[in-house]
C-alpha cells in the first residue's frame, strides 16, 4: 500500500504563472488534508476535504487559492497568479475514516519557489 | 480549537530514554491526543495518539495524567533518527490537525 504520493516535489513558478499541486492519497482513504510550512515556521492548516466536497477552508487565503478533489483522481491544490509570498512546503494528508480517533499519513511535500 | 503548551526545544543523549511533556489542561472529555514529529526536509509522522490510557507502539510510548490534562512521550531509547520536531495536538471532531511550535528535540552522539 503506497503512501501518500505528492507531485511534484519541487515546483519552480515565475510570479504571475499558476501552480498546481496534486495529492493522491493511500488506497481507501476518503479524506485529504492541506498544509503549508513557510520557512523556518510551522505547519498551518489549510482545507480540508472528502471526496468531491469541501468540509472546511477556513485556513484558505481568499483569494488566489482553490482544491478540489474530484471523484476519480488526485486532489488538486491550485495557486493562481503566484507571488514571492506563496513560496514555501506544501504538505498533503490523508485519513481513512471520519472520527478523532485515526492518524492521517503525510506525503513528502512539494516545495514551491516562486521567482 | 484546543491548546497545547510544549517546552521549544529538548536535548538529549543518543542511547538513552526521552520524556517529552505536554500540557493541555483545556481538553475536553472527547479530544484524542496525537503525536506527530517532523525530520528536517521531510513531512510530519504519525508516532502515536490515546484518549485516557497509556499506549504503547513500536515508536514510542504515550502516558497520559489520570486528569488529562497533561501527556508525556517517553522515546525509550533515543537515535540520532529520532531527532525531530514533535507535536503534541488534540483532536477535536473537526478532524483537522492544529499543529503548534512543537519542542525540537536534539539527540547528541
Amino acid at each position: 500500500n503506497a503512501g501518500v504520493m505528492q507531485n511534484p516535489r519541487h515546483l519552480v513558478r515565475r510570479r504571475g504563472q499558476e501552480a498546481r499541486l496534486r495529492c493522491s492519497p493511500m488506497k481507501g482513504h476518503s479524506h485529504v488534508y492541506w498544509y503549508r510550512q513557510l520557512p523556518e515556521e510551522g505547519l498551518k492548516f489549510m482545507v480540508y476535504l472528502q471526496k468531491e466536497n469541501i468540509i472546511d477552508e477556513s485556513g484558505m487565503p481568499k483569494e488566489r487559492f482553490s482544491a478540489e478533489f474530484p471523484k476519480e483522481g488526485p486532489s488538486i491544490l491550485r495557486i493562481q497568479q503566484v507571488v514571492r509570498g506563496d513560496s514555501a512546503a506544501y504538505f498533503c494528508a490523508s485519513s481513512p475514516v471520519e472520527g478523532v480517533n485515526t492518524e492521517a499519513f503525510f506525503g513528502q511535500g512539494t516545495r514551491l519557489t516562486v521567482v | 480549537d484546543a491548546k497545547t503548551t510544549q517546552p521549544n526545544s529538548m536535548e538529549s543523549n543518543e542511547e538513552e530514554p526521552v520524556h517529552l511533556p505536554c500540557n493541555h489542561s483545556t481538553i475536553s472529555g472527547t479530544d484524542y491526543i496525537h503525536w506527530y514529529r517532523q525530520l528536517p526536509s521531510q513531512g510530519p509522522e504519525y508516532v502515536i495518539h490515546g484518549l485516557t490510557s497509556n499506549v504503547n507502539n513500536r515508536m514510542a510510548s504515550l502516558a497520559i495524567a489520570e486528569d488529562r490534562k497533561s501527556s508525556t512521550l517517553i522515546l525509550h531509547r533515543a537515535t540520532l533518527r529520532d531527532a525531530a520536531v514533535y507535536y503534541c495536538i488534540l483532536r477535536e471532531g473537526a478532524q483537522k490537525l492544529v499543529f503548534g511550535q512543537g519542542t525540537r528535540l536534539t539527540i547528541n552522539p
